[in-house]
């Protein structure tokens, strides 16, 4: 489908471990998120990417946790030194036009269960 | 700063009866506002928005929205409910004078009993 993709669907790993997660946008969205979700905790903003422009940060938790973007498509969200208060379910979503200035929703992908044991 | 509030962790309701889920916002302008469903191990789908005109917004699965400026709120409801309505509901708020991502409200999980 045309959807937003995300892999992997599930990842279990070691504490101190680093994770890459990935993220494929709907093919012309120039909005992409990241966020995470915890069990009771809803949906907690982590980094947004707007087209060409410096991507908002605001919401990482840590410097343990960075994300990229390249060639305005793929992103990848890194978690270095994983802990276990990092286990949670990542979302991606994206959105045909920047934030703000449109009133496009925003689309997800399925997420990534990250457990860290 | 924006905020979103949705008071009731879980809602229940048999099939047939009408439902309600809360929500209210904070805002510093005029707000967007979206309710989006999530099933069980899935991403967030988009239910409905707000953005201007009529106060009572109409969007999928038969649900819809009324938009009450002096309350602050944003109830998401349904005529008749079904048993396969039975999700986590998350309303959600961004300024419509800004930059920033969507807020989302902590969810509220809605069962429909048969």
């Amino acid at each position: 489908g045309a959807g937003v993709s995300q892999s992997p669907s599930n990842k279990v790993t070691e504490k101190g471990k680093d994770v890459e997660l990935r993220c494929d946008p709907i093919s012309g969205h120039t909005a992409l998120y990241w966020y995470r979700q915890s069990l009771g905790q809803g949906l907690e903003f982590l980094i947004y990417f707007q087209g060409n422009s410096a991507p908002d940060k605001s919401g990482l938790p840590s410097d343990r946790f960075s994300a990229e973007r390249t060639g305005g498509s793929v992103s990848t969200l890194t978690i270095q030194r994983t802990q276990q208060e990092d286990s949670a379910v990542y979302l991606c979503a994206s959105s045909l036009l920047p934030s703000g200035t449109g009133n496009q929703p925003q689309h997800f992908g399925d997420g990534t269960r990250l457990s860290i044991l | 700063a924006q905020s979103v509030a949705q008071p009731e962790d879980q809602v229940n309701v048999a099939e047939g009866n009408p439902l309600t889920v809360k929500c209210t916002y904070s805002v510093s302008g005029n707000p967007y506002l979206f309710w989006y469903v999530q099933y069980p191990n899935r991403g967030l789908q988009f239910l409905l928005k707000y953005i201007t005109g009529d106060n009572l917004v109409k969007g999928s699965y038969g649900f819809e929205a009324e938009f009450n400026k002096s309350q602050t709120s944003f109830h998401l409801k349904k005529p008749s409910a079904l048993v396969s309505d039975s999700a986590l509901y998350f309303c959600a708020v961004r300024d419509l004078g800004g930059n920033t991502p969507l807020v989302f409200g902590k969810g509220t999980r809605l069962s429909v009993i048969a």
